[in-house]
């Protein structure tokens, strides 16, 4: 595609519910990655992928999120048993690689909100 | 841990540079500096990087000090739309912890005014 696809766009969810938030990355683009913005706040890296290698894990805030990628293209980000303080922007963006000079180009984002 | 230290504001009259300034006083040798900007509502977006010599390309300038510590991203001549927060990260080539991933800060809110 052109650009890298979000979906959805919005969800809205209760509590306690399983959510799955969808990312396209631009193709040919081996690395991944996802990131969280909280109201008025920063971008909270999260995870991303490079290739086959094992993912960076570390910002993953709890067990309840996980993030696979399958066939090196489309991944999808988990969040278990939502809290509130999960409502957020959650952001993916993909690169030609993770090596120096290769910019990561950002999707629109995922709005989520748990009530 | 972002490793970068910017100002929380800063205006600009549309038409002037903007020059926002960035903090990065223990950055390692193999760092480079990365910017990227986040208009409202939407997803970041890549600006300019360097190491250490000047760069320069449609969008901004970057200056990077002689010994690393500090950058100026220069925008020549602002427009309304250069309104963003801008974000100034440094991010390893190969190994070491920020190899990789981006960490973003809290980024500098411009305001470009008429």
């Amino acid at each position: 595609g052109a650009g890298v696809s979000q979906s959805p766009s919005n969800k809205v969810t209760e509590k306690g519910k399983d959510v799955e938030l969808r990312c396209d990355p631009i193709s040919g683009h081996t690395a991944l990655y996802w990131y969280r913005q909280s109201l008025g706040q920063g971008l909270e890296f999260l995870i991303y992928f490079q290739g086959n290698s094992a993912p960076d894990k570390s910002g993953l805030p709890s067990d309840r999120f996980s993030a696979e990628r399958t066939g090196g293209s489309v991944s999808t980000l988990t969040i278990q048993r939502t809290q509130q303080e999960d409502s957020a922007v959650y952001l993916c963006a993909s690169s030609r690689s993770i090596q120096v000079g290769t910019e990561a180009f950002f999707g629109q984002g995922t709005r989520l909100t748990v009530v | 841990d972002a490793k970068t230290t910017q100002p929380p504001s800063m205006d600009c009259a549309e038409g002037r540079a903007a020059n926002l300034p960035c903090n990065h006083s223990t950055i390692s040798g193999n760092e480079y500096v990365y910017w990227y900007r986040q208009i409202h509502s939407q997803g970041p977006q890549y600006i300019i990087h360097g190491l250490k010599n000047n760069e320069t390309n449609e969008m901004a300038s970057l200056i990077i000090t002689e010994d690393r510590k500090s950058s100026t991203l220069i925008l020549p001549h602002a427009t309304l739309r250069d309104t963003a927060v801008y974000y100034c990260i440094v991010r390893a080539n190969a190994g070491g912890t920020s190899y990789g991933k981006l960490t973003f800060g809290q980024g500098t809110i411009l305001t470009v005014h008429p």
